[in-house]
């Protein structure tokens, strides 16, 4: 299994760019998400899912969508990118919502808005 | 809201030293409590847990307790190593809105020098 996967590693952009975010998981995990990490803030969740076709808003949503079209893939989009948006992202899954679950963590695409 | 505090960083300790690190946290309902490490350049990965009350989560040597009375979580360890060098992040998963989310301290830094 290659667990959780992220494209790419790393990214710049310009402000007002678009881009999109992959991530990929082989577990057959219903829940995904989408965290953000800033330096002395913790991860805080921008979009989760619960299963394909399924999406909410977690703390930060404000400038990223998100879409679930497979169990597989859950891709996040920044439709027009500003500096405050310059982190690291994780893609986290788990078997489903449960509150005792694992969260598996891909390896992060750490991202610089100019 | 739910919140999660943890001690401040960095934390430099020397080979073989004994190991903690502060976690409080605020939440309604009965959390799950959770330990993330993250080596450098990589995704989180879960050290250890504990869903209820009394519950001590172990894991390579690392171990914590779920401390109801004083809503605490310390993560301790008897001997740390120069492998043990990290951010680590403490958890707590939201039981009342079903969302699967993990709220996050917002981590702290473990260097141990040989």
């Amino acid at each position: 299994n290659a667990g959780v996967t992220q494209t790419p590693k790393f990214q710049v952009l310009k402000t007002g760019q678009s881009m999109t975010l992959q991530c990929a998981q082989d577990m057959n995990h219903e829940y995904m998400s989408w965290y953000r990490q800033d330096p002395g803030m913790g991860l805080r969740l921008i979009h989760y899912s619960v299963g394909a076709g399924i999406t909410d808003q977690g703390e930060v949503p404000n400038g990223y969508n998100v879409s679930r079209s497979t169990t597989e893939d859950f891709p996040l989009r920044l439709l027009s990118a500003a500096p405050s948006q310059t982190s690291v992202y994780f893609c986290a899954s788990s078997l489903d919502r449960g509150f005792n679950n694992e969260q598996f963590f891909g390896p992060g695409t750490r991202l610089t808005v100019l | 809201g739910n919140s999660v505090t943890q001690m401040e960083g960095p934390v430099t300790l020397s080979e073989e030293a004994f190991l903690t690190i502060n976690c409080t946290y605020t939440a309604t309902g009965y959390p799950s409590l959770f330990w993330y490490v993250q080596y450098p350049g990589e995704g989180l990965q879960l050290l250890l847990k504990a869903t209820k009350a009394d519950d001590k989560g172990s894991n390579k040597g690392f171990e914590a307790t779920y401390r109801k009375e004083t809503t605490s979580f310390h993560l301790e360890k008897g001997s740390v190593q120069v492998s043990d060098s990290a951010v680590y992040f403490c958890a707590l998963s939201e039981t009342a809105s079903n969302t699967g989310k993990l709220i996050f301290g917002q981590g702290t830094t473990l260097q141990v020098k040989p």
